[in-house]
């Protein structure tokens, strides 16, 4: 497809248990960033990726969140050991490359994630 | 750290009519971009209109339009001619324009338009 896409559309887990959440950005942009959208609320950075290295994890809450990306395409979000507060939308966004003013961020649907 | 402040958690707009959505941010860098993003139910974030901080002319799109004040820090969306495929989640955000930082996004809170009859 020509957009950014993400699987699974929804994901219901319970407490305790370890999930993974895919991105596949549009073909050909170096940048992606994680962001996730608690209800109510606009989303907040996660981590952002330039190639296959983390540019700037600083928006990662703890350690039980990781991301990767390998192939410097393809990543995905990874949530150890999940809590009731974790359950929010985590939506990607790629873009061309990571600087210069004509660096739109084009967004997926995003997962909606629910810690039961 | 930057913020952005959307204190407009709701608005409701006739179709037809115009209607502006408010958004003041907070920074001390000189280089940076805002942006407007359209959140349909759909979740998927659309960029709607950009303002770099260093053009004085407001940007401008088809029916959407900005007031960038730089001075005050703010940076409000006009919606001429609403029509009732605008009604969405509006979301206001920033971006360093600095060399060497991560080109994160800071949203605001969010504005939920109503487009009515």
């Amino acid at each position: 497809g020509a957009g950014v896409s993400q699987t699974p559309s929804n994901k219901v887990t319970e407490k305790g248990k370890y999930v993974e959440l895919r991105c596949d950005p549009i073909s050909g942009h170096t940048a992606l960033y994680w962001y996730r959208q608690s209800l109510g609320q606009g989303p907040e950075f996660l981590i952002y990726f330039q190639g296959t290295g983390a540019a700037d994890d600083s928006g990662l809450p703890n350690d039980r969140f990781f991301a990767v990306r390998p192939e410097g395409s393809v990543s995905t979000l990874k949530i150890q050991r999940t809590e009731r507060g974790d359950s929010a939308v985590y939506l990607c966004a790629s873009s061309p490359s990571g600087h210069g003013s004509y660096n739109e961020q084009f967004f997926g649907p995003g997962t909606r994630l629910t810690v039961l | 750290a930057q913020t952005v402040t959307q204190s407009q958690p709701e608005m409701s707009v006739q179709e037809a009519e115009t209607v502006t959505l408010s958004c003041t941010y907070d920074t001390s860098e000189s280089d940076y971009y805002l942006f407007w993003y359209k959140q349909p139910p759909s979740r998927q974030m659309i960029l709607v209109i950009r303002q770099e901080a260093y053009k004085q002319q407001n940007a401008t799109e088809n029916r959407f339009s900005v007031n960038f004040q730089k001075a005050a820090k703010s940076f409000s969306l006009k919606i001429s001619d609403s029509q009732l495929g605008d009604a969405a989640m509006y979301f206001c955000a920033y971006r360093s324009g600095h060399t060497g930082t991560a080109s994160k996004l800071t949203f605001g809170t969010g504005t939920r338009l109503q487009v009515t009859l």
